[in-house]
């Protein structure tokens, strides 16, 4: 079964820092490239970070640029997004989700984990 | 940064009936446009990529056109089960990514 697990997130102060992390299974995490999307509280959906299969890209919001880094283990099946300096308006519910392989989407997507910000 | 514009807000339907949504972009995205559907409490599930191309075990129903800045996700026949909330997001200029503000479908 192809499948996304995101962990690590919890409540933490501003100006803290989280590392996020996303176990992939069920296919060859390292033909794809990966992505992290975010969803405040009762909002919309909002993409973080990019990743290519071989790390050699990345892309950043510009809502995060500088605070936030994101990283891959191949041989570890592993996503990861580094986060520093962290803001009230950071809280949010925070999806690893796969790039399709052919054509422009994001076809797998994990079940999310929650990061808060708050004092 | 290209702003994604999803109308209606909401729409309010009864099962059995046609739905069409609509995202128009803020220039021009080619066919770099998908939509996803989300319910509540559950992560987003991709319907359609490319602007009208369906993703793997997306009934029939769902239908996705357009190209350029107007797109139409259109649901033929709506089932209880998709009552939701529905995202349109373009990688036709990128980064960044970017999703619209979303659509609610609901039940009249």
């Amino acid at each position: 079964e192809v499948q996304l697990v995101e962990s690590g997130g919890g409540l933490v102060q501003p100006g803290g820092s989280l590392r996020l992390s996303c176990a992939a299974s069920g296919f060859t995490f390292s033909s794809y490239s990966m992505n992290w999307v975010r969803q405040a509280p009762g909002k919309g959906l909002e993409w973080v970070s990019y990743i290519s299969s071989s790390s050699s890209t990345v892309y950043y919001a510009d809502s995060v640029k500088g605070r936030f880094t994101i990283s891959r283990d191949n041989a570890k099946n592993s996503l990861n997004l580094q986060m520093i300096s962290l803001r009230d308006e950071d809280t949010a519910v925070y999806y690893c989700a796969r790039d399709m392989w052919v054509g422009n989407g994001m076809d797998v997507w994990g079940q999310g984990t929650t990061v808060t910000v708050s004092s | 940064e290209i702003v994604l514009t999803q109308s209606p807000a909401t729409l309010s339907l009864s099962p059995g009936e046609r739905a069409t949504l609509s995202c128009r972009a803020s220039q021009s995205v080619n066919s770099y446009l998908a939509w996803y559907q989300q319910k509540p409490g559950q992560a987003p599930r991709l319907l359609i990529y490319d602007a009208s191309n369906r993703a793997t075990g997306i009934p029939a129903r769902f239908g996705g056109s357009g190209s350029g800045t107007d797109f139409t996700l259109t649901i033929s026949s709506l089932e209880p089960e998709d009552f939701a909330i529905y995202f349109c997001q373009q990688r036709g200029n990128w980064p960044p990514i970017t999703f619209g503000q979303g659509t609610r479908l609901e039940i009249k």
